[in-house]
């Protein structure tokens, strides 16, 4: 499974743009960039996936440059609500050998500012 | 609503006094797994399974058990608990189809051994 390197911490204030990236330099050719945000003491929750250029939804936009060695989760307009770990993951499609095994790196801490 | 349930949220126990965390599912999902989260470490996935009767290890199986006779529930056993067993428990399931690695999580549950 390609290895993922986030920053650990990262702040912000209320109301501005905050792009976290996510390093994946030995990503394999079926692999999906997944991210994920967690609140303390609750399971994390699917924010978006991506597999190549760039996937936006209502919450969040995933950049993905045409190596895919890296990934930029964008939040824009973030509020104190988005204080949380934000996790990157890289993972095969359905139906590979590999597909059982999810690796969570250590996450980006972000942390919303007043 | 689409979810997954794990009981009990919180539990107390002694060495050595077996116990079952459970882990349930209404999506119709193929996959299921456990994590254990603990500080400094972040998630580690303890035992997935890909379908019924169909289990494997993942990072830190020692000391858990894990059956799949349904498809909706994965329960975690723990034959004979030990205080570094005291952690924060996640529950996990998604789909093998579809592509890419989207999952769903249980709210937690917490354990302590003493």
């Amino acid at each position: 499974l390609a290895k993922t390197t986030q920053p650990i911490s990262m702040d912000s204030y209320e109301g501005q743009e905050v792009n976290i990236t996510c390093s994946h330099n030995n990503i394999a050719t079926n692999d999906y960039i997944t991210w994920y945000q967690q609140f303390p003491s609750q399971g994390p929750r699917f924010i978006i996936q991506g597999y190549k250029t760039k996937v936006t939804n209502e919450v969040a936009s995933l950049f993905i440059p045409a190596d895919r060695k890296s990934s930029t989760l964008s939040l824009p307009r973030v509020s104190l609500s988005d204080t949380a770990v934000y996790y990157c993951l890289v993972g095969p499609k359905a139906g590979g050998t590999s597909y059982g095994k999810l690796t969570f790196g250590q996450g980006t801490i972000l942390t919303v500012h007043p | 609503e689409a979810q997954v349930t794990q009981n009990p949220r919180y539990l107390i126990t002694v060495t050595g006094k077996k116990l079952t965390v459970t882990c349930s599912q209404n999506m119709n999902h193929e996959y299921m797994s456990w994590y254990r989260q603990d500080p400094g470490l972040g998630l580690r996935q303890i035992y997935y399974s890909m379908n019924v009767e169909v289990t494997d290890k993942g990072d830190v199986p020692e000391g858990y058990k894990v059956s799949r006779k349904e498809k909706r529930n994965f329960p975690l056993i723990l034959e004979s608990p030990s205080p570094n067993q005291t952690s924060l428990y996640f529950c996990a399931s998604r789909s093998l189809w579809g592509g890419g690695t989207e999952a769903f999580f249980g709210q937690g549950t917490r354990l302590t051994v003493v």
